[in-house]
């Protein structure tokens, strides 16, 4: 089956402490991004992926990193910088500017926790 | 000017009834107006999505109206039933990256039997 996988499904971290959120697809698109939601609110970009070894930054990105050293992987790091992680994190493909695929297929997501 | 807004925030409908959720948008860049369907804990998917040069696009019970003078664009949900009760978004993207997205609020629809 094709899809995006994301793991695990739920995370805890402790204060000042950095986790990697893990996001795999096997749809063979160029362009991979991160959103995190929260309660009540719509989903807002992080970072995003045009091309593998190149990423920017999306409207939140203080606190985060992430890097593309493969197509199919894009995994993101919340940093002990990031003061208030704890939301429900969704990675997304798409076929990727330039292609006429746009539509973006998300992960079932991680809800990532700080205790 | 790269905001969204969305409305009603909920929404209860009876069976059988139209569900109606309205956007708004203020980019006049954006070329791309999907509508996605989230279940609690689960990831959105897809539903439905329109460009600006049509005004209209209906996929089974699901239709978009697009006015592209009032930027406004909406989600009508014909025959609504219960297995429709889910969270709504409308998104809008530009230069053809359709996961590049500014999303709406949500609203959080119930469908009562």
């Amino acid at each position: 089956d094709g899809g995006i996988t994301q793991s695990p499904k739920y995370l805890f971290r402790k204060e000042g402490q950095n986790v990697t959120l893990s996001c795999e697809q096997n749809l063979n698109h160029d362009a991979m991004y991160w959103y995190r939601q929260d309660p009540g609110q719509g989903l807002r970009l992080i970072y995003y992926s045009q091309i593998v070894n190149d990423f920017q930054k999306g409207d939140i990105a203080e606190g985060y990193s992430v890097s593309r050293e493969k197509k199919e992987s894009f995994p993101l790091t919340v940093t002990s910088a990031q003061k208030n992680p704890t939301a429900f994190y969704l990675c997304a493909s798409s076929g990727g500017q330039g292609t006429l695929n746009t539509e973006a297929f998300f992960g079932q997501g991680t809800r990532l926790t700080v205790v | 000017q790269q905001q969204v807004k969305q409305s009603p925030q909920s929404l209860i409908v009876q069976k059988g009834g139209i569900s109606i959720i309205n956007c708004a948008y203020e980019n006049t860049a954006f070329d791309y107006f999907p509508w996605y369907q989230q279940f609690p804990g689960k990831g959105p998917a897809l539903l439905i999505a329109i460009r600006p040069d049509v005004s209209e696009k209906k996929e089974g019970r699901f239709t978009i109206s697009f006015n592209k003078s009032a930027k406004q664009f909406s989600l009508h949900i014909m025959d609504s039933q219960p297995g429709d009760s889910a969270t709504y978004f409308c998104a809008a993207s530009k230069d053809n990256q359709g996961g590049k997205l500014i999303f709406g609020q949500g609203t959080e629809l119930s469908v009562k039997p």
